[in-house]
């Protein structure tokens, strides 16, 4: 199965900051990547596929690059209703698999 | 509007068995495949199973290989997970979602509690 991390676990920042968050997948995935939102007590919620696309609806200070095996979902300038989990999602080959999520909370 | 909505969870004991449902609305179900996505108390996301459009296609994480089996009826809009030989690792809130790898759709999820 193909391995996923992020970096970091979880971080800390203010309202307005510029958020990146990095993924990395143990083999070439091409651009099969996925990024999610997740709040406490509710489904996860699909920001970003195919590493750079964004999904219908979700605001354009969300962005996301990177090919191959690194990856990264940046948030430009951060929100009170951003503070949330993050996870990214190999969809390359089965089983498809997460990483283990990034908190992002409030400095 | 796309809705999904799970049922089934609920407290059973290690060995025992559940089966969960997802009642889809808000979009033509037979068209699309569908998975199962789980996440234990604290953790992260987990895929469990995924179903082609026709059930002719299934995949499942090594996990529950040859324990959970998952299937769906087109003509009433569900998607189930029949759950056998339970294990206190199962023990997770398991989301249905839309889609072959971007799960662009998903449900509230059912908490399955796996405890003697």
């Amino acid at each position: 199965a193909i391995r996923i991390t992020q970096s970091p676990s979880s971080l800390s920042a203010s309202t307005g900051d510029r958020v990146t968050i990095t993924c990395r997948a143990s083999q070439g995935i091409s651009s099969y990547l996925a990024w999610y939102q997740q709040k406490p007590g509710k489904a996860p919620k699909l920001l970003i596929y195919a590493a750079s696309t964004l999904q219908s609806g979700v605001p354009s200070r969300f962005s996301g690059s990177g090919s191959g095996t690194d990856f990264t979902l940046t948030i430009s300038c951060l929100q009170s209703e951003d503070f949330a989990t993050y996870y990214c999602q190999q969809y390359y080959s089965y089983p498809f698999t997460f990483g283990p999520g990034t908190k992002v909370d409030i400095k | 509007e796309v809705q999904l909505v799970e049922s089934g969870g609920g407290l059973v004991q290690p060995g025992g068995s559940l089966r969960l449902s997802c009642a889809a609305s808000g979009f033509t179900f037979s068209s699309y495949s569908m998975n199962w996505v789980r996440q234990a108390p604290g953790k992260g996301l987990e895929w469990v199973s995924y179903i082609s459009s026709s059930s002719s296609t299934i995949y499942y994480a090594d996990s529950v290989k040859g324990r959970f089996t998952i299937s769906r009826d087109n003509a009433k809009n569900s998607l189930y997970l029949q759950m056998n030989s339970l294990r206190d690792e199962d023990t997770a809130v398991y989301y249905c979602a839309t889609r072959e790898g971007i799960f662009d759709y998903w449900g509230q999820g059912t908490l399955v509690t796996v405890s003697s």
